[in-house]
């Protein structure tokens, strides 16, 4: 049982090109998010999924795209990467609330982007 | 105003200390809240729930004022392991989890 797992876990981009990071998890949640970490901001919520095929915006959801094309994973997108998107993306998941379980969210190890 | 508050510290303290950490959230309407731990370069991960009735696990105490809105987390006998950042979470209506930026704790020998 891997958890929650992230690809790549570092990356570095030039202004204006764009890359995918993939999560996966192998513990049926309903429920998945993609989060960034800046320092001294705390995680702020990009985007989330409560179900496959379905997408939501969260706190900072622009400049970002996302999939979930499958239960077990979840894309995050930046089409025209920019600088202020250098930060440590963080994807988690959850079971939902409808079928009684946590609101305890399991996070991957992170992906470490930076923009120049 | 940041929905969640925290104190970001440094607090640095001798082992077997007892160290408290506060937090204040603004949306009267959050449900749910949690303490997480993030060690350097890590993810973050559970480490307690705060219900209203204040709750135990071991060490730590976590405790939630909802009139104040104001949650609490005090670690007692303070471990080298402890060593790590503390974050306030609140959740308001669904899974959309907002965390404050984090408390630094560093426990010395």
């Amino acid at each position: 049982n891997a958890g929650v797992t992230q690809t790549p876990k570092f990356r570095v981009l030039k202004t204006g090109q764009s890359m995918t990071l993939l999560c996966a998890q192998d513990m049926n949640h309903e429920y998945m998010y993609w989060y960034r970490q800046d320092p001294g901001m705390g995680l702020r919520l990009i985007h989330y999924s409560v179900g496959e095929g379905t997408t939501a915006k969260g706190e900072v959801p622009d400049g970002y795209n996302v999939s979930r094309l499958k239960k077990q994973n979840f894309l995050l997108g930046l089409e025209s990467a920019a600088p202020s998107q250098t930060s440590v993306y963080f994807c988690a998941s959850s079971y939902s609330r409808r079928t009684g379980g946590s609101y305890e969210q399991y996070f991957g190890p992170g992906t470490r982007l930076t923009v120049t | 105003r940041k929905e969640v508050e925290q104190d970001p510290g440094p607090f640095n303290v001798p082992e077997g200390a007892t160290v408290a950490f506060n937090c204040t959230y603004s949306n009267s309407a959050s449900q749910s809240f949690f303490w997480y731990r993030q060690d350097c370069r890590k993810e973050p991960k559970l480490l307690m729930s705060v219900y209203s009735s204040g709750n135990e696990d071991g060490r730590f105490t976590a405790q939630l004022n909802r009139a104040s809105q104001y949650i609490s987390l005090l670690i007692r006998d303070s471990k080298l392991s402890d060593s790590a950042t503390y974050l306030c979470v609140v959740n308001t209506n669904n899974n959309d989890m907002r965390f404050g930026a984090g408390t630094r704790l560093t426990v010395k020998p």
